[in-house]
Order: C-alpha cells, then structure tokens, then sequence
C-alpha cells in the first residue's frame, strides 16, 4: 500500500509565528510532491509543489523542504498569519499519475 | 465553466435510500478521483479513473458504494442503501497525466442521511 503520512494532525500557532507540518512517504518512484490548502466549505486547493531533484522551493512565506534519502518532505509557514488558518494537505504523485494524500492537518493561528 | 462541478451541493437522505453523486470534470482532464472526508477529518481516498484504464477501486469502503465515468467524462457516485455513516463532504477531483500534475477539487457534495 502507498501511503503518504503526515504529522501533525493538529497545530496551533501564535501570530508571526513558524508553522511546520511534515510528511513521509514509502514509495521512492514518487516524483512530485504538492501541498494542497483547504478553508472551510471550499475544496483543498494546491499551494506549492516540489520535484525531487531539488531540495527547497520558497514561495513568499511558504516552503517546501525535501530530503530525498530520508523520504520526508514538510511544508513551513514563515511569519504565519490568522489567515493561513486552513488544513493543509500533503500528496505525493505516482507512476500512474495517481496523487495518493495524507490525512491533512488542521492549522490555527492564532491573532 | 472552467473548474470541477458537484451537484448536488447539498443532499439530506433517508437511511436505507440510495443517492447519487455528480462530477463535471474539467474538459480534457482524464484522471478524475473521489474522496470522503468527514467532519474535521482528513481526505478518505474512494476511486481513481484514469483514460481508458481500469479503475483503482481499492478505497471503497463497501459494496453499497459504486462509481462509473461515462465517455471518459462526467462520473456518478453512487451509495446504496446509505447509513449514517455515510454522512460526509464526498469530493471530486480531476487531472491531467502529464507535467506537473495538479488536481483541481470541486466544492464537494455534503451528504447528511437521517
């Protein structure tokens, strides 16, 4: 079974302050990984994506750090603020072009 | 339009009913996949269709649910004889298969069965 694990399910957060969110994943073929947003009521969205042949792609204050041999990737938040409030989504792309997710954590950050 | 479309929106059914669930993909898109996520809860992996290949059912949770895509377009979920249980957001996504590969979701499907 491919999985994609992600950690933690829940985090909280002060205003300003660094959001870290992490994943794992089993499968070495994987070869895209995305994060995807979602705020209530809406349908998750994607926010940044990494290949693996890099190991950091910055957007504004959102980053994707990848560390190919330990097969982990995790999103930061830098200067997080009450509207980042979301749960965020990790995904990792297959061979078949299939996006396998993780469970989401659920961020609140705090004014 | 140019995004994903759910209809319904919202659906309130009777236990025991069965319901069906629409999916508009985005044209030329051919991968199209569902997903139930429950309150507060992450996203529950359903079915994945892509071309013409058989579809990746492993996430069905029962025989009561079913899905189809017709003419490698629109899909229909179905759930039979719903329980409570049931009650979720049922979310439909749809991708290319080449480049980056980035799914675009519709708004969901909530499902309450009373």
């Amino acid at each position: 079974q491919q999985q994609v694990k992600q950690s933690p399910q829940s985090l909280i957060v002060q205003k300003g302050g660094i959001s870290i969110i992490n994943c794992a994943y089993e499968n070495t073929a994987f070869d895209y990984f995305p994060w995807y947003q979602q705020f209530p009521g809406k349908g998750p969205a994607l926010l940044i994506a990494i290949r693996p042949d890099v190991s950091e792609k910055k957007e504004g204050r959102f980053t994707i750090s990848f560390n190919k041999s330990a097969k982990q990737f995790s999103l930061h938040i830098m200067d997080s603020q009450p509207g980042d409030s979301a749960t965020y989504f990790c995904a990792s792309r297959g061979s078949n072009y299939k996006l396998t997710f993780g469970k989401g954590t659920l961020l609140t950050v705090n004014p | 339009g140019a995004g994903v479309s759910q209809s319904p929106s919202n659906k309130v059914t009777e236990k025991g009913k069965d319901v069906e669930l629409r999916c508009d993909p985005i044209s030329g898109h051919t991968a199209l996949y569902w997903y139930r996520q429950s309150l507060g809860q992450g996203l529950e992996f359903l079915i994945y269709f892509q071309g013409n290949s058989a579809p990746d059912k492993s996430g069905l949770p029962s025989d009561r649910f079913s899905a189809e895509r017709t003419g490698g377009s629109v899909s229909t979920l179905t759930i039979q004889r719903t329980q409570q249980e049931d009650s979720a957001v049922y979310l439909c996504a749809s991708s290319t298969n080449m480049g980056d590969t980035e799914a675009f979701f519709g708004q969901g499907t909530r499902l309450t069965v009373v």
